[in-house]
């Protein structure tokens, strides 16, 4: 079974621009999370999708906001881009809500904002 | 939440079983305890889970006390590879996403 799957890997952009990020998610599972990693904030919440619809988001400004297709690949957008946005940007999937459900993460999108 | 507490950083050699503690002592009664793993830009890797006594797999092992308020993960014979950030969570029907806390983990490095 393919595991999850982030595009790009890679990513610069500069202060002021949007960008959009893709995650596919393992086949049958339908919750998609997004996550920003720093090094001095670690791991934090951006938001959850199950079935095209948002159903958990962190606490980040609106200018990060996201959506589900109908074959669970989820995309996530920041607008406006700042340079504190510049991060590793990971996606998790599982089969329904994660909490106590293994999540499988994929690589991520290392975005540098310059 | 039951909040995690485990040791920022050790240190091990190749070939020695390392055991990371992780301290949780508001753990709820249909909380699990879960492990996973990082590489430097990766995304975390499910380790084991458990909830009570001993669980094992091909990967690691996982001591939870009678009192689940904190667990081992036993790594065996650690290899270069095994180096990484372990993060330990608890986790359970009632936990969510916003919750789902990571913390800074243990940094794991692994030498010759």
């Amino acid at each position: 079974k393919a595991g999850v799957t982030q595009t790009p890997r890679y990513l610069i952009k500069t202060r002021g621009q949007q960008v959009t990020l893709s995650c596919s998610p393992i086949s049958g599972h339908r919750s998609v999370s997004w996550y920003q990693q720093t090094p001095g904030q670690g791991l934090q919440f951006l938001f959850e999708y199950f079935s095209e619809t948002q159903r958990n988001k962190g606490n980040f400004p609106g200018r990060f906001s996201g959506r589900q297709f109908s074959n669970s690949r989820s995309e996530m957008n920041v607008s406006t881009l700042e340079l504190g946005d510049s991060a590793l940007y990971l996606c998790a999937s599982s089969l329904e809500r994660g909490g106590e459900e293994k999540l499988f993460f994929g690589s991520g999108t290392q975005l540098s904002v310059l | 939440l039951a909040k995690t507490t485990q040791p920022i950083s050790m240190d091990s050699y190749e070939g020695q079983e390392v055991n990371i503690t992780c301290s949780h002592n508001n753990i709820a009664t249909n909380d699990y305890i879960t492990w996973y793993q990082q590489f430097p830009s990766q995304g975390p890797r499910f380790i084991i889970q458990g909830y009570k006594t001993k669980v094992t797999n091909e990967v690691a092992s996982l001591f939870i006390p009678a009192d689940r308020k904190s667990s081992t993960l036993s790594l065996p014979r650690v290899s270069l590879s095994d180096t990484a950030v372990y993060y330990c969570l608890v986790v359970g029907p009632n936990t969510g996403f916003q919750k789902l806390v990571f913390g800074t983990g243990t940094r794991l490095l692994v030498s010759p």
